[in-house]
């Protein structure tokens, strides 16, 4: 079985400054790796994913992933925040060569402040 | 295009009431997915629809909770009777097969008081 860790409930962060949201995962089989963004009120958007190919995987809003299979890792960074990165962000593993199935972390809410 | 509708957003209830929630997912989607998010965690599948039929429900609690996806479309999931451990945020999602991408809703947040 698959689970995932999500070593920070909350992440703090001044505006224009890197972040980094760490994301571990177990899995005795090959996994997809998913990072989901909740903003305040709204439904879970999927930010970027890993499938196979590139470990480094780029979402259109300036976050990246790298995908290390020897730690079993799947951090999210950013180099420069912005108050609109408020959100909850949720990383998510399923068995490899499904999208169903997914298994969630617990969340780290990130808080950009001026 | 639309994305996942659910209906309603916000739900209160006393226990031992049913409580019903709906989910229309995204036109041409064939899987349909139920998940609960208990305050300060991540979702959790309920159940998993391909189609009309029910293919994965291991997660659901049968005694109380139930599940029916009609002509393969929307969606409605009912606790009956509710207990005050259900309170959380119902999330619907769909995608075009369990090999792609899932979509989800705004979810519904129960409150059983």
């Amino acid at each position: 079985a698959q689970s995932v860790t999500q070593l920070d409930s909350q992440v703090p962060v001044f505006e224009e400054a890197p972040v980094e949201l760490r994301c571990n995962y177990s899995s005795s089989v090959s996994v997809y790796l998913f990072w989901y963004v909740q903003y305040p009120n709204q439904g879970l958007q999927l930010l970027l994913k890993y499938l196979s190919g590139s470990t480094l995987v780029e979402s259109i809003n300036g976050f990246e992933a790298e995908f290390n299979k020897s730690q079993t890792s799947f951090h999210l960074r950013k180099p420069s925040v912005h108050i609109s990165d408020t959100a909850e962000y949720f990383c998510a593993v399923s068995k490899g060569g499904s999208q169903g199935n997914l298994i969630f972390g617990k969340g780290t809410k990130l808080s950009v402040k001026p | 295009e639309a994305g996942v509708v659910q209906s309603p957003r916000y739900k209160i209830i006393e226990k031992k009431q049913p409580v019903a929630f709906w989910c229309n997912p995204i036109s041409g989607h064939n899987t349909l997915y139920w998940y609960r998010q208990n305050l300060g965690q991540g979702p959790e599948l309920l159940i998993r629809y391909e189609n009309e039929e029910a293919v994965d429900d291991s997660q659901l609690p049968k005694d109380r909770f139930s599940a029916e996806r009609l002509k393969g479309v929307d969606s409605t999931l009912k606790i009956q009777p509710a207990e005050l451990g259900d309170s959380a945020v119902y999330l619907c999602a769909s995608s075009s097969g369990r090999l792609d991408t899932q979509y989800f809703g705004p979810g519904t947040r129960l409150t059983v008081l």
